[in-house]
């Protein structure tokens, strides 16, 4: 079945470190959204990238689209405590337009002062 | 002042108990979904629901129950059947374009 991965699971990093999720889905997805939780909170929507290799950024974040639309990635520059939180990329499940989405496991993020 | 609410925050059930978490939104959305999340896991989908008085299965349905008589609210029960309901339960709701908003979400424990 339809399978959406994100590696790695876990990362520690020291602040002011880069930090890079991958997600890579075993199919071609029509969009990809990512959301963050933060510990204890809920799911929130960060972005939705919809074109072939499209790169969006949102301050230190920046997210990518792979040219098969069937991976994606989130950057965090120079991290901060602030980016402490477990990321998910999502895409569309199936082929139709049922607003389902299938989560990837997420990744989360420890950051140390 | 829009969004998603869920309620309670913190649930306690005794083995055998069937439970109701609530989940209203008012921000007009047509689609609704319940979502489990267990430690260090991400989402599973227990039900959706595209359009009042119409619902479908996800993919770990087996122990839950849902209704959906108002575009705003969508309960979920948890059944005596469910056999480890100790975790926390996300509702979301969307319009068609797939983004999904979460409310705060739930956490259930059986005694």
């Amino acid at each position: 079945g339809q399978q959406v991965m994100q590696i790695p699971q876990y990362q520690h990093v020291q602040e002011g470190e880069d930090f890079t999720t991958y997600c890579n889905s075993s199919t071609t997805l029509s969009n990809i959204q990512w959301y963050k939780q933060r510990p204890g909170g809920h799911p929130v929507f960060l972005i939705q990238l919809v074109k072939s290799g499209e790169v969006k950024k949102q301050k230190r974040l920046t997210f990518q689209f792979g040219e098969a639309k069937k991976n994606s990635s989130l950057h965090i520059t120079a991290t901060q405590t602030t980016d402490v939180g477990t990321y998910f990329c999502a895409g569309p499940r199936g082929s139709s337009n049922t607003g389902k989405l299938i989560f990837g496991q997420g990744t989360t993020l420890q950051v140390k002062p | 002042d829009g969004g998603i609410t869920q309620s309670p925050k913190y649930l306690f059930r005794k083995e055998g108990q069937n439970v109701t978490l609530s989940c209203e939104q008012n921000l007009n959305h047509d689609a609704m979904y319940w979502y489990r999340q267990d430690p260090g896991q991400g989402l599973r989908l227990i039900y959706y629901s595209q359009i009042v008085n119409d619902f479908q299965k996800g993919d770990i349905a087996e122990g839950y129950s849902v209704s959906r008589e108002k575009k705003e609210s969508f309960p979920l029960t948890v059944t005596s059947a469910q056999k480890n309901p100790t975790a926390f339960y996300l509702c979301a709701s969307s319009r068609r374009t797939d983004t999904q908003y979460f409310g705060p979400g739930t956490r259930l424990t059986v005694l």
